[in-house]
């Protein structure tokens, strides 16, 4: 089946830095990919996604970039502030397979002012 | 809209204890998913399912059972309750096997 892995587990940087998170995962079928941002206690929030036929997305200062060949997906955020500490999921899902997503282990990020 | 909710938001429970969690969203969606979420971890999918009548077994599934007899609710069931089963629980719907929205979790803890 489908495993994902990500990192870094945790990553620290100044405000106003960018961040950049990896994942790569295992099933070359899979074309839907996710990342959710998790603050301290509460529910996962979808804060961008990508499929398979595109290379790249951007939202603002979020953006996602894809490369099938190698099975890895990267998410950046740019001109980090303290509002997007938090650990970040990336997950992956197959086509007809009932929208299952397989997360990562999670990424904690902490934004320094 | 509500969205997804959960109930409860808390529960302890002794061990061989047996609980239902309850999920209902008022979205009108289709699919619908049970995850659990350990300590410092990611997500890790218990159950789901396509639509109302079908469900499906995902990568934890030992220790539970659901229904789905509508399209708004997914209950989830813990019939012997064990300390391995300490964890937050969150439901999640979603309209295409895509996008999915997550309740607000339910923490459960097993004593």
């Amino acid at each position: 089946g489908e495993n994902v892995e990500q990192h870094p587990s945790t990553l620290s940087v100044q405000e106003g830095d960018s961040a950049v998170i990896k994942c790569t995962y295992s099933d070359s079928a899979s074309n839907y990919f996710p990342w959710y941002k998790q603050e301290l206690g509460k529910r996962p929030q979808l804060i961008i996604d990508i499929r398979s036929n595109v290379g790249e997305k951007k939202d603002q200062r979020i953006a996602v970039t894809l490369n099938k060949t190698a099975k890895h997906f990267s998410l950046h955020i740019t001109e980090t502030q303290p509002e997007d500490s938090a650990v970040y999921f990336c997950a992956a899902s197959g086509a007809n397979q009932g929208g299952k997503l397989i997360f990562g282990q999670g990424t904690e990020l902490s934004v320094k002012p | 809209n509500a969205g997804v909710t959960q109930t409860p938001k808390f529960r302890i429970l002794k061990i061989g204890q047996s609980m239902t969690l309850q999920c209902t969203q008022d979205m009108n969606h289709n699919y619908m998913y049970w995850y659990r979420q350990d300590p410092g971890m990611g997500l890790k999918l218990i159950y789901y399912s396509v639509g109302a009548g079908i469900t499906d077994k995902g990568e934890v599934p030992n220790g539970y059972n659901v229904s789905r007899s509508t399209t708004e609710d997914f209950p989830l069931r813990l019939e012997l309750a064990a300390p391995s089963q300490t964890s937050v629980y969150f439901c999640a719907s979603s309209y295409s096997p895509e996008t999915q929205y997550f309740g607000p979790g339910t923490r459960l803890l097993v004593l």
